[in-house]
């Protein structure tokens, strides 16, 4: 069971928008910022999102992320099918002295 | 080039113990917090430990702690996870990751990982 919860699966045709939510607690997403990763089958976690809406350099612009309250949520636009793959919440737990994680987010395009 | 390798992993018996290790390169590892992060076979990603740059914080996961031990040597660019009593439920594939000062606790580049078997 994960400390944060994102829905097991998401989907899309390719051009269209995808949404992923992550929803947390005071003690994790509530007091602290939330990073997104993508994780293409057999290969190691890439960081997509970190400090909630910044991008690391050669993540494309149509990849974006927010947060309000407790909750955050990464976007997708224009989807390709190189986005097919798992993506990942995680934010540092207060409570826990830890980082804590989704349980990910399996994307399908159609 | 900027890199994480790790190294270590292997095929051990329950309360056996390992050392993975896990050098850097291209970086200047001596500013950067380090994480393991690991990853159950079909399973998701799980944060294991961390170490502050300078070595003198760490933390860890309830699931690991008492057990595992993590350290670091500057001088060697090199990050060590020591993991004793090992059980079943510790097999994963053990990653490597750089956290960078105002990164928000962000691993912003992980190694390729080192895979780590609990069986009789």
């Amino acid at each position: 069971q994960s400390v944060l919860t994102q829905p097991p699966s998401a989907s899309g045709t390719p051009g269209q928008r995808v949404t992923i939510s992550c929803s947390g607690s005071s003690s994790d997403i509530g007091s602290n910022t939330v990073n997104w990763y993508q994780q293409v089958p057999g290969t190691a976690p890439k960081l997509l999102i970190y400090r909630n809406n910044q991008r690391p350099s050669g993540v494309p612009d149509r990849i974006s992320g927010s947060k309000s309250g407790t909750s955050a949520s990464l976007a997708i636009s224009g989807l390709q099918s190189e986005d097919e793959a798992d993506y990942y919440c995680a934010a540092w737990h207060a409570s826990l002295n830890g980082v804590v994680f989704g349980g990910g987010t399996k994307l399908t395009v159609l | 080039q900027v890199q994480l390798v790790e190294s270590g992993g292997a095929v051990v018996q329950p309360g056996g113990s390992l050392r993975l290790s896990c050098t850097a390169s291209g970086f200047t590892f001596s500013i950067d917090a380090m994480h393991w992060v690991r990853q159950a076979p079909g399973k998701g990603l799980e944060w294991a430990a961390m170490i502050w740059y300078d070595g003198n914080t760490k933390y860890y996961a309830d699931s690991v702690k008492g057990r595992f031990t993590i350290s670091r040597d500057n001088s060697k660019n090199t990050l060590y996870l020591q993991m004793n009593s090992l059980k079943v439920e510790d097999t994963a594939v053990y990653y490597c990751a750089r956290d960078p000062p105002q990164s928000g606790w962000a691993f912003a580049m992980w190694g390729q990982g080192t895979m780590v078997s609990v069986s009789s």
